[in-house]
C-alpha cells in the first residue's frame, strides 16, 4: 500500500474534466514539492507537473496541478483520448529518506 | 537532447545477480542526480535508488537495501544498478531517469525507455 494515496480509476467524457486526487502526510506532501507523471500505454513515464504547478515545455495548460496542505490534484480539462492513461504523483519523503510514488490513477476516455 | 538507455535486462535465476546500466547524453553528466525506478508487470512505479551528482548521497527503498547498489561514473556519463539475491519480486522493467538537481530528489525527467529484468528458474 502505497504512503500516497490515489484513487485507482477516474473517467469521463470527451471534453470534460477530470480530477486526480493524491493524498499524503506532512513528513512528504506537507513538506515537499508534487510532481505528476503521464504513463501511456506500454510506453515509459513522462514528467507532466513539477513543483506542484508548473508545467514542463510542451505540456498543454489543459494539465494543472496543485496542492493544498497534505494533498495534490492533477486536473484535466478537455479530456481527449489521448489523455488515457495512467498517473502518478510523485514526492520525497523526508521522514523516510525515500521518494514515493502514489499508486496510479487510470483515466479513462468514455 | 537529452538520451537515458539503459541496458543489461534479461532472465536470471532466483538468487542470482544482474547489472545494469544507464548511458547519458545531450547533457552535463556530472552536475545531476540519477535514479532508478522498476514497475512489475502490470503494477505501479516504485522508485529503487538514487544517487547524487558526486555520489555523495545515496539512497534505497527498503525492499532493496543491502540487495541493490547503485553507482555511476561521472567519465563514462553512465549510472548502475548492481542487483544480487534476486528475487520473483525483483521482476520488472526498470527506468533509468535523470532529477532535476544534483542533490535529490526533486522530480525526474526525462525518463529512458527501460530494460526488463525477469527473475525465474
Amino acid at each position: 500500500q502505497s504512503v500516497l494515496t490515489q484513487p485507482p480509476s477516474v473517467s469521463a467524457a470527451p471534453g470534460q474534466k477530470v480530477t486526480i486526487s493524491c493524498s499524503g502526510s506532512s513528513s512528504n506532501i506537507g513538506n515537499n514539492y508534487v510532481s505528476w507523471y503521464q504513463q501511456l500505454p506500454g510506453t515509459a513515464p513522462k514528467l507532466l507537473i513539477y513543483d506542484n504547478n508548473n508545467r514542463p515545455s510542451g505540456i498543454p495548460d489543459r494539465f494543472s496541478g496543485s496542492k493544498s496542505g497534505t494533498s495534490a490534484t492533477l486536473d484535466i480539462t478537455g479530456l481527449q483520448t489521448g489523455d488515457e492513461a495512467d498517473y502518478y504523483c510523485g514526492i520525497w519523503d523526508g521522514s523516510l529518506s525515500a521518494w514515493m510514488f502514489g499508486g496510479g490513477t487510470r483515466v479513462t476516455v468514455l | 537532447e537529452v538520451h537515458l538507455v539503459e541496458s543489461g535486462g534479461g532472465l536470471v535465476k532466483p538468487g542470482g545477480s544482474l547489472r545494469l546500466s544507464c548511458a547519458a547524453s545531450g547533457f552535463t553528466f556530472s552536475d545531476f542526480t540519477m535514479n532508478w525506478v522498476r514497475q512489475a508487470p502490470g503494477k505501479g512505479l516504485e522508485w529503487v535508488s538514487s544517487i547524487s551528482s558526486s555520489s555523495s548521497y545515496i539512497y534505497y527503498a527498503d525492499s532493496v537495501k543491502g540487495r541493490f547498489t547503485i553507482s555511476r561514473d561521472n567519465g563514462k556519463n553512465s549510472v548502475y544498478l548492481q542487483m544480487t539475491s534476486l528475487g520473483a519480486e525483483d521482476t520488472a522493467v526498470y527506468y533509468c531517469t535523470r532529477d532535476s538537481s544534483s542533490w535529490c530528489c526533486n522530480w525526474f525527467d526525462p525518463w529512458g525507455q527501460g530494460t526488463l529484468v525477469t527473475v525465474s528458474s
